[in-house]
């Protein structure tokens, strides 16, 4: 398996209140990725990071931020929590060669109450 | 968001047959072409990438691509019971990104 760990693995919170989940990697690779996972939407890209300090929105990024301040680690925070974003999140990572392979941590199953 | 569909499940085979999967994507223009599977309650992981128009084979595992018709498969022969899980179609996009299918999940008969 890719070098990948995701922290929290399970998060209970309540509406409102601040969120931040945390993707760490050792593979020096140069691009992170966060999605969420529905049922009957498969994966949905919220964010995604192509070096540090440098990120840019996917298709479900309302209601989310992130920030890269190392090459390694790739937060996602959810600003004020809503009961539409209990989900759960996984990180990719990718080299950025010419497979455009990504590969997955093991996902945080987040519940919004 | 380019659009990819997967061939609606669930999708029951015995153990022994083959297990046939289908994706059609929109973008005229993607190059890289994934199939990841996902146990229950796991993280998707990549089974096998194809490029080029045709076959690819690893194992129980044959990829096919046709870009001409806009249209990738997996096949898995000799389904076995640890098959059972949900299929994952992946296209590239610009900018290092993929979108994806909503997956296909198939049971294995034992």
């Amino acid at each position: 398996d890719a070098g990948i760990t995701q922290s929290p693995r399970h998060k209970v919170t309540e509406t409102g209140t601040p969120v931040t989940l945390r993707c760490h990697q050792t593979e020096n690779h140069r691009y992170m990725y966060w999605y969420r996972q529905d049922p009957g939407h498969g994966l949905r890209l919220i964010h995604y990071s192509y070096g540090v300090k440098d990120t840019d929105k996917g298709e479900v990024s309302d209601g989310y931020s992130v920030s890269r301040s190392k090459t390694e680690d790739f937060l996602l925070t959810l600003e004020s929590a809503t009961s539409s974003q209990t989900s759960v999140y996984f990180c990719a990572i990718s080299d950025g060669g010419g497979t455009d392979t990504q590969y997955f941590g093991p996902g945080t199953r987040l519940t919004v109450l | 968001q380019k659009e990819v569909e997967q061939n609606s499940g669930p999708l029951s085979v015995p153990e022994g047959a083959i297990a046939s999967l289908n994706c059609t994507y929109s973008d005229r223009g993607s190059q890289s072409f994934f199939w990841y599977r996902q146990y229950s309650g796991k993280s998707p992981e990549l089974i096998m990438f194809i490029y080029s128009n045709g076959d690819k084979e690893d194992g129980r595992f044959t990829a096919q691509l046709n870009k001409a018709s806009q249209y990738v498969s997996l096949l898995i022969r000799d389904s076995q019971p640890s098959d059972s899980a949900t299929y994952l179609c992946a296209v590239n996009e610009r900018d290092y990104k993929l979108s994806f299918g909503a997956g296909t999940t198939v049971t294995v008969r034992a």
